[in-house]
């Protein structure tokens, strides 16, 4: 079966500090990769999503993310966050095989200091 | 267009008690999910769907029920529910990608 680990549980950054979030999967076949934002109170909003071709991805608000095959990782980044980005952040993967369901990750939740 | 809408918001229920969930979508979608959240667990699946009268189980489907008689609708069931059942959960629908509702914070005393 298909899961997706991420290993930040709480992360807490200054506004303009850089931000890397880990998300690793255990699947080795095709899949498709998700980032998903939960603002509080709120339900989950897409961020950005792999499907296949350029392995860098660039979502909304100034979002990215890397799929590495070999590493089986599909990190999210963004270069300077804001207060904004206060959230609860999830990586979800979507294997070929694994009958069309979305496997999330454990969240992460990121608290940006003004 | 409301993408997916799920009701009551908010519930509280009573030990033994029993509700549905209500998830409705307008966007025509065959695949339809129901997931329960839990802190630091992330998102668990419960149910899920690929086309009206057909369902099927996902990670943690006990407890629960669900039916598809329409491409709309997935309401989830609880029969005699348990404080383990206190959780958010989300319906969601996908085409190319998933649109989430708001949510049903429910809780069990």
């Amino acid at each position: 079966a298909q899961s997706v680990s991420q290993h930040n549980h709480h992360v807490i950054l200054s506004e303009a500090a850089s931000l890397e979030l880990g998300c690793n999967y255990s699947y080795g076949g095709t899949v498709n990769l998700f980032w998903y934002v939960q603002y509080p109170g709120q339900h989950l909003q897409l961020l950005l999503k792999y499907f296949s071709g350029d392995p860098l991805v660039k979502g909304i608000k100034g979002f990215e993310a890397e799929f590495i095959k070999s590493k089986f990782s599909f990190n999210l980044r963004k270069p300077s966050v804001q207060w904004s980005d206060t959230a609860e952040y999830f990586c979800a993967v979507n294997a070929h095989n694994a009958g069309n369901m979305l496997t999330f990750g454990g969240g992460t939740r990121l608290m940006v200091k003004p | 267009n409301a993408g997916v809408t799920q009701t009551p918001k908010f519930h509280i229920l009573k030990i033994g008690q029993s509700m549905t969930l209500q998830c409705t979508q307008d966007m025509n979608h065959n695949y339809m999910y129901w997931y329960r959240q839990d802190p630091g667990m992330g998102l668990k699946l419960i149910y899920y769907s690929v086309g009206a009268g057909i369902t099927d189980k996902g990670e943690v489907p006990n407890g629960y029920n669900v039916s598809r008689s329409t491409t709309e609708d997935f309401p989830l069931r609880l029969e005699l529910a348990a404080p383990s059942q206190t959780s958010v959960y989300f319906c969601a629908s996908r085409d190319y990608g998933y649109t989430f509702g708001s949510g049903t914070r429910l809780t069990v005393v």
